[in-house]
Formats: C-alpha cells, sequence, structure tokens
C-alpha cells in the first residue's frame, strides 16, 4: 500500500510559470524526501525534509512540510522544459527506517517551451 | 564520486526462469534497498540490507530474495520468473545507521518477462 498521496496527477504549464504539487501521507514520519523522475530512467534525490523542519529549499525548489495536516509540497520555480518529468514524495516512518521508504504515485509534469 | 549502479540495465527473461541482479552502492554507504516500480502499483519496497544483514522485508513473496557483501554490494535474485515480474527495479543506497539520510538510487535494471 502507498503512504502518500500526490495531487494533482498531472500538470501541464508553460516555461517560466510555477508549478506546485501535494503530497499527503497518513501515519507520522521521520523524514519525507522528494525526487524526480524522467521517463524510464532511476529517481534523482531533490531534497529531503525532516520532521522538525516546515521548509526548505534548494536553487529553483521550495518544499513544505505540515506535519499537522500530514502534508508536502513542491514548488518548482520559472519552471523550464527539462523539469519534465514525474515528481514523487517518499516517507520514512520511523527512525529504523534507514533504507525504507514508501512512495505516493506522483505527478506527472510536463513543462512546454 | 559514482552513484550507485546497476547492472544489467535490461534483460528479457521466460517465465519460470531466475534472475539475478546487481548493484553496487556510493562508496562509503553500507545501507542497500531494493524496489519494484510498475505502472499499477508504482514504486514498492523490496528488502533492505546492512552490513551484510537483511533489515527489513517488504511484502514480497519468497521468490523474491537478496543479499549483501563484505563491501556492500548487493544483489537481488528473483527465481520462477512470472510475466507480473515485469518491472524496474531500483536500487538505493545510503550511510545508514538512522532513518536522516538521503537515499540515493541508481538508473534501475528493466526486466522484461515473455
Amino acid at each position: 500500500s502507498q503512504q502518500g498521496e500526490e495531487d494533482p496527477q498531472a500538470l501541464s504549464i508553460q516555461e517560466g510559470e510555477n508549478a506546485t504539487m501535494n503530497c499527503s501521507y497518513k501515519t507520522s514520519i521521520n523524514n519525507l524526501q522528494w525526487y524526480r523522475q524522467n521517463s524510464g530512467r532511476g529517481l534523482v534525490h531533490l531534497i529531503l525534509i525532516r520532521s522538525n523542519e516546515r521548509e526548505k529549499h534548494s536553487g529553483r525548489l521550495r518544499v513544505t512540510l505540515d506535519t499537522s495536516k500530514k502534508s508536502s509540497s513542491l514548488l518548482i520555480t520559472a519552471s523550464r522544459a527539462a523539469d519534465t518529468a514525474s515528481y514523487f514524495c517518499a516517507t520514512a516512518l520511523t527512525t529504523d527506517s534507514w533504507g525504507k521508504l514508501q512512495f505516493g504515485a506522483g505527478t506527472q509534469v510536463v513543462v512546454t517551451p | 564520486k559514482a552513484g550507485v549502479t546497476q547492472t544489467p540495465r535490461y534483460l528479457i527473461k521466460t517465465r519460470g526462469q531466475q534472475v539475478t541482479l546487481s548493484c553496487s552502492p556510493i562508496s562509503g554507504h553500507r545501507s542497500v534497498s531494493w524496489y519494484q516500480q510498475t505502472p499499477g502499483q508504482g514504486l514498492q519496497f523490496l528488502f533492505e540490507y546492512f552490513s551484510e544483514t537483511q533489515r527489513n522485508k517488504g511484502n514480497f513473496p519468497g521468490r523474491f530474495s537478496g543479499r549483501q557483501f563484505s563491501n556492500s554490494r548487493s544483489e537481488m535474485n528473483v527465481s520462477t520468473l512470472e510475466l507480473g515480474d515485469s518491472a524496474l527495479y531500483l536500487c538505493a543506497s545510503s550511510l545508514g545507521r538512522t532513518a536522516g539520510n538521503t537515499i540515493y538510487f541508481g538508473e534501475g535494471s528493466w526486466l522484461t518477462v515473455v
């Protein structure tokens, strides 16, 4: 079963626009990580946010975490065609979850030049 | 620094055969985990190894097995292949010892069962 649910399932935007996707999860977490996957490729790590953090930035990426609502959001600013990919949130449930993540179904983002 | 390396990248097997996939983690990483990705089920955790010991196991039949060597390299094996085993198999590595480490993934091994 999947812990997280991404919303929306698909997103189509133009270059230069911002893209926002949300992730909701069901149980308490230790941390949440966001990944990008280009078609047929592996997962590229974007950001890790711990349960005691509320916001993190990395370049054009901004991640927020609201543990009271059990939700996270990923914002990509000034999107580029190269941002076209599927984006996944993944949660580590406990301190014992060293390499074990539970993934959502992902958001498919298409950025049109 | 090299990333997580998986071999082979693509393979085709026949029902009933077995397959072995290999994973070399990032240098210094001792935790290796495996995931299966299919269009229908998404990304699902298979198992995790640390210091040659299986720490966690997902909900997969016993046909799926793995092991880790003293150099942290890992292999997973699927025996008696079924059509439904066709998937992208992803290996991931991290430092281990805590849930707070970044987990890095390889490019995956595409398995097609015919």
